[in-house]
């Protein structure tokens, strides 16, 4: 069965950084994009950018541009979601999710992260 | 950039049908997804390329596209159905991937 299963819940303070892994199984990694999308309490989906597995390619949403660096790791099968300058408006879950090898839609979700920004 | 815009809630009786839209400019033109996502849970894909299923999801679940509107529509709707519903398009214009508000499903 395909899974991806995220690392555990952070509490940050203002201004540093945090790092989410998103270790895959049950499917060759690279022949995937991975997409990283987050969701504050309440509100929407919110896209944040993805990492060609294969290749290592990535695009960033213009909003997180300059603050989000998403990477992966062939070896352990795992992507990673960094983000800088963390402010109390980025607690949220944060969430992988594996794209189709049509390119149409994110077929596997992991089970989100939740990351707390607080003094 | 893109904006798609969904009503935040619909209301229906068990059994009957269900109809949740998602507005966007020539939204026909682009590929529409639809998920469901349950309280504290991730997202579960119901719908791609507009009207198709993913293995396992109920024929119950349907969706149609043109115009500027694309609908999801749940057939014989259960209390198991309550949910939040988001469509998803990729705009090419901007290459960022976009979510709808989502509709919250209550089954009276």
């Amino acid at each position: 069965q395909v899974h991806l299963v995220q690392s555990g819940a952070e509490v940050k303070k203002p201004g540093a950084s945090v790092k989410v892994s998103c270790k895959a199984s049950g499917y060759t990694f690279t022949t995937n994009t991975i997409h990283w999308v987050r969701q504050a309490p309440g509100q929407r989906l919110e896209w944040m950018g993805w990492i060609n597995a294969g290749n290592g390619n990535t695009k960033y949403s213009h909003k997180f541009q300059g603050r989000v660096t998403i990477s992966r790791d062939t070896s352990a099968s795992t992507a990673y979601m960094e983000l800088s300058s963390l402010k109390p408006e980025d607690t949220a879950v944060y969430l992988c999710a594996r794209e189709v090898s049509s390119g149409s839609a994110f077929d596997i979700w992991g089970q989100g992260t939740m990351v707390t920004v607080s003094t | 950039s893109y904006e798609l815009t969904q009503p935040p809630s619909v209301s229906v009786a068990p059994g009957k049908t269900a109809r949740m839209t998602c507005g966007g400019n020539n939204i026909g033109s682009k590929n529409v997804q639809w998920y469901q996502q349950k309280p504290g849970q991730a997202p579960v894909l119901l719908i791609y390329y507009d009207s198709d299923r993913p293995s396992g999801i109920p024929e119950r679940f349907s969706g149609s596209n043109s115009g500027n509107t694309a609908t999801l529509t749940i057939s014989r709707v259960e209390a198991g159905d309550e949910a939040d519903y988001y469509c998803q398009v990729w705009d090419s214009t901007s290459d960022h991937w976009v979510f709808g508000g989502g509709t919250k499903l209550t089954v009276l």
